[in-house]
């Protein structure tokens, strides 16, 4: 089972290009979510989605967007790339319909911004 | 708001003797409580939720909860620690009431089990 796919593993942007990660989860699930992790703040919600077709914000959306075409995918793209975006950045996904459904995570995409 | 605190950046045990690692949440509403486990180079795993019903929750790998709603708690405890134990761990609430993306991570607690 492949679970929740993030490529790619690892990215070096300069400041100002602009890239996708992707992501996509084979399990049906109507919830996906992108949050970032930085060293001693745990992992911030940026974006996520309830369904193909929409989207929301969460806590730190500004510099990324964001789009649901499909039940399986849920790229996020940075459309002119910051040192302030140098992150471990993960995707994760779980059932909708219900407050308790644990979320199942990528490995994570490393993107380091110079 | 809501919002969850890790006290303990790092929690250092020797292999064999009990683990706690502590939890405090401040939501307004029942909470729902979870608990993950991040190895090394890989994604957040799911340990236990407590959602309603039993104080003391039951998870994956030994692991078990205990929630405090009078102190706000939710610590994740462990009566024998092994090396393998040694990880990254977080705590998250998510309010029922709030929309649906919005949980709230602590900032982690990094367990080390030495031998």
């Amino acid at each position: 089972n492949a679970g929740v796919t993030q490529t790619p593993k690892f990215q070096v942007l300069k400041t100002g290009q602009s890239m996708t990660l992707q992501c996509a989860q084979d399990m049906n699930h109507e919830y996906m979510s992108w949050y970032r992790q930085d060293p001693g703040m745990g992992l911030r919600l940026i974006h996520y989605s309830v369904g193909a077709g929409i989207t929301d914000q969460g806590e730190v959306p500004n510099g990324y967007n964001v789009s649901r075409s499909t039940t399986e995918d849920f790229p996020l793209r940075l459309l002119s790339a910051a040192p302030s975006q140098t992150s471990v950045y993960f995707c994760a996904s779980s059932l909708t319909g219900t407050n308790n459904s644990p979320l199942h995570f990528g490995n994570g995409t490393r993107l380091t911004v110079t | 708001a809501q919002s969850v605190a890790q006290p303990e950046d790092q929690v250092n045990v020797a292999e064999g003797n009990p683990l706690t690692v502590k939890c405090t949440y401040s939501v307004s509403g029942n909470p729902y409580l979870f608990w993950y486990v991040q190895y090394p180079n890989r994604g957040l795993q799911f340990l236990l939720k407590y959602i309603t019903g039993d104080n003391l929750v039951k998870g994956s790998y030994g692991f078990e909860a205990e929630f405090n709603k009078s102190q706000t708690s939710f610590h994740l405890k462990k009566p024998s620690a092994l090396v393998s134990d040694s990880a990254l761990y977080f705590c998250a609430v998510r309010v029922p009431t709030d929309s649906w993306g919005k949980l709230q991570f602590g900032a982690g607690t990094q367990v080390v089990v030495t031998p």
